[in-house]
């Protein structure tokens, strides 16, 4: 079946450590967003891709980067993971325009 | 005031029971989504709304885009159906990017 697939599913690091997450997905989706989810709260769009195009959201932290290699990946690279960062992180898809997003399982961060 | 409010913000029923989630918002929008997210969970699409209603098995969807208003319906409930729901809309104003509501935490007990 077409999904969106997120690896690892939980992922433990250790403060300061860098940390990649990864996306990949069988729509042919060219958007792709990454939220960030803490506890008891609504998703947080971090940035979004339009095919190659990096959107950034303002208030996203530059120790945040993400990388696009081909319409299928996303990775979400967390430079220096700090404690407050410790969230679920959920991928999703969507076709370009007002088109539902197809999410993810979410990969859930823990940093120790 | 958020841009998306739902309520209630928790809501225990019977099982059986017919439940409403309710979701205003007030920024211009393309579509309106509904999600569900179980506990420890990843989102999952119930429903994209742009006008009138939508129905699939006991879940139902209506938006009332002159009263910036949707509504998610849930008949015969059941255990299963307990989830965070999530009402999202595409906000003209952000470039159609989802704006979030804070969630309907639903329990619904056996």
């Amino acid at each position: 079946d077409a999904m969106v697939i997120q690896n690892p599913r939980y992922q433990v690091t250790q403060f300061g450590k860098p940390v990649t997450l990864s996306c990949s997905q069988t729509l042919n989706h060219n958007v792709m967003y990454w939220y960030q989810q803490k506890s008891s709260q609504a998703p947080k769009l971090l940035f979004h891709y339009y095919d190659k195009d990096f959107n950034n959201e303002a208030d996203t932290p530059d120790n945040f980067q993400s990388r696009r290699p081909n319409t299928s990946f996303c990775f979400l690279d967390i430079r220096s993971p700090g404690l407050g960062d410790a969230a679920m992180y959920l991928c999703a898809t969507s076709r370009r325009g007002a088109y539902e997003q197809y999410f993810g399982p979410g990969t859930r961060l823990t940093v120790t | 005031k958020n841009e998306v409010e739902q309520s209630p913000q928790n809501l225990t029923a019977q099982e059986g029971e017919f439940i409403t989630i309710n979701c205003s918002y007030s920024v211009g929008i393309s579509a309106l989504h509904w999600l569900q997210q179980h506990p420890g969970g990843g989102i999952v699409s119930l429903f994209m709304l742009s006008s009138g209603k939508k129905k699939h098995g006991r879940l139902i969807a209506t938006i009332n885009i002159q009263e910036k208003h949707s509504s998610l319906h849930i008949t015969a409930s059941h255990p299963r159906d307990s989830a965070v729901y999530i009402c999202a809309v595409r906000n003209n104003n952000a470039g159609n990017m989802l704006t979030f509501g804070g969630g309907t935490r639903l329990m619904v007990k056996p």
